[in-house]
């Protein structure tokens, strides 16, 4: 079993609809949780982060996550062409002090026109 | 702006030979971090540091060296012995403790010749 999963895509949604993209973790200790967007042939950018249970919405962003299911989600609503991208789940290796990030191998979203 | 730099954007590689890429950061993190992208995967973590003149081997050292002699440096040294060195290199850096995020530099594409 992968230590975060993410189903690999391509996830294909038309544009304006919401896009769901989830991701879920094995360590049950694991304190933070980020979702990255990373364009073809770019680096990683951060998009969203969450440390507690529930939902946390920025602009057209919600992530939310369920730790008693370990998985973490991320909503995209009124979906846009520049939307689409890779969408990485890292999650904090248990309580490791040395501040590591486990890396789910990301999900491909298309947003059609 | 503060930010992270590497250098060279593309850089070609000769069988049996070394070759250094370069990571420099204005942002006064402490950790710093290494990791190597292939297509399809998620980020694998080469060596991580947290403070000068100390770093730690991650899951895929093996022909791999780096050094950290500055708080703003962490340069990576691809070595003769790494056989598959094609991918793209990704150096990261964060406050640990504070729970956020890496950011990450622009990313180098190494390419064997």
């Amino acid at each position: 079993q992968k230590e975060v999963e993410q189903n690999s895509g391509p996830l294909s949604v038309p544009e304006g609809a919401i896009a769901s993209l989830n991701c879920t973790y094995s360590d049950r200790v694991s304190q933070s949780f980020f979702w990255y967007r990373q364009y073809s042939g770019k680096s990683p950018e951060l998009i969203m982060s969450i440390y507690s249970n529930g939902d946390k919405e920025d602009g057209r962003f919600t992530a939310q996550l369920n730790k008693a299911s370990q998985y973490v989600s991320l909503l995209i609503r009124d979906s846009q062409p520049s939307d689409s991208a890779t969408y990485l789940c890292a999650v904090t290796r248990g309580r490791d002090s040395n501040y590591q990030l486990i890396w789910g191998a990301g999900t491909k979203l298309i947003i059609k026109p | 702006d503060g930010g992270i730099t590497q250098s060279p954007k593309y850089l070609f590689r000769k069988e049996g030979q070394n070759v250094t890429l370069s990571c420099e950061q204005n942002l006064n993190h402490d950790a710093m971090y290494w990791y190597r992208q292939d297509p399809g995967q998620g980020l694998r973590l080469i060596y991580y540091s947290q403070i000068v003149n100390d770093f730690q081997k991650g899951d895929i050292a093996e022909g791999y060296s780096v050094s950290r002699e500055k708080k703003e440096s962490f340069p990576l040294t691809v070595t003769s012995a790494q056989k598959n060195p094609t991918a793209f290199y990704l150096c990261a850096s964060t406050v640990p403790g504070r729970g956020g995020g890496y950011t990450f530099g622009s990313g180098t594409r190494l390419t064997v010749v």
